[in-house]
């Protein structure tokens, strides 16, 4: 079955860190590159992070710059987020999602996962 | 970053109804948009691409305009199983980004 699923959510206190994982199945997933998403609650959808299929390029979103850290491992077909000095401002549903591109050009998301929900609180 | 407004945020129609769903831009991003549909508890389903390339498998009710900064996603006659929320990406540029979102509700 292609699927992604993330797993690693949760409450932790504002400047703690916390490692999301997502899980791919049912698809080549090194032939892929992958995004975070995340929604905080009542707001739109934001883009945390990207890294290209072989990890060679990454990309986070100037909110996250210096303190979220995106990696792969293709041989065990997941994608993590690192976060760290997390903030009020992070709490949101984090999703992975995979891209659907070609010759330079990218096209869509064409698999999301569910999400897991990150509350930051103290 | 570019942004990506939306426009209505909250739409009420009928069964048969045809509807507009605006997405515009804070710059051009040459046709580097796509339309999703998301209902409760259920990943996004992506229904346009390419401001105008309907997926493969979506009924061809749908469909996408438009170009530079200005694009519509349009339902021709709506369907019970439509009733959703709908939004906007960019993926013209990085970050991607995305509009608010549309909610789509039975009248």
């Amino acid at each position: 079955q292609v699927q992604l699923v993330e797993s690693g959510g949760g409450v932790v206190q504002p400047g703690r860190s916390l490692r999301l994982s997502c899980a791919a199945s049912g698809f080549t997933f090194s032939s892929y590159g992958m995004y975070w998403v995340r929604q905080a609650p009542g707001r739109g959808l934001e883009s945390v992070a990207f890294i290209s299929k072989d990890a060679g390029i990454k990309y986070h979103a100037d909110s996250v710059k210096g303190r979220f850290s995106i990696s792969r491992d293709n041989s065990k077909h997941t994608l993590y987020l690192q976060m760290n000095s997390l903030r009020d401002e992070d709490t949101a549903v984090y999703s992975c999602a995979r891209e659907v591109s070609g010759s330079g050009t990218l096209y869509f998301f064409d698999l999301w996962g569910l999400g897991t929900l990150v509350t930051v609180s103290s | 970053d570019i942004q990506l407004t939306q426009s209505p945020s909250f739409l009420s129609a009928s069964v048969g109804d045809r509807v507009t769903i605006t997405c515009r831009a804070s710059q051009g991003i040459s046709s580097y948009l796509a339309w999703y549909q998301q209902k409760p508890g259920i990943a996004p389903k992506v229904l346009i691409y390419a401001a105008s390339t309907l997926q493969s498998g979506v009924p061809s009710r749908f469909s996408g305009s438009g170009s530079g900064t200005e694009y519509t996603l349009t339902i021709s006659s709506l369907q019970p199983e439509d009733f959703a929320t709908y939004f906007c990406q960019q993926l013209n540029s990085f970050p991607i980004t995305f509009g608010q979102g549309t909610r789509l509700d039975i009248k």
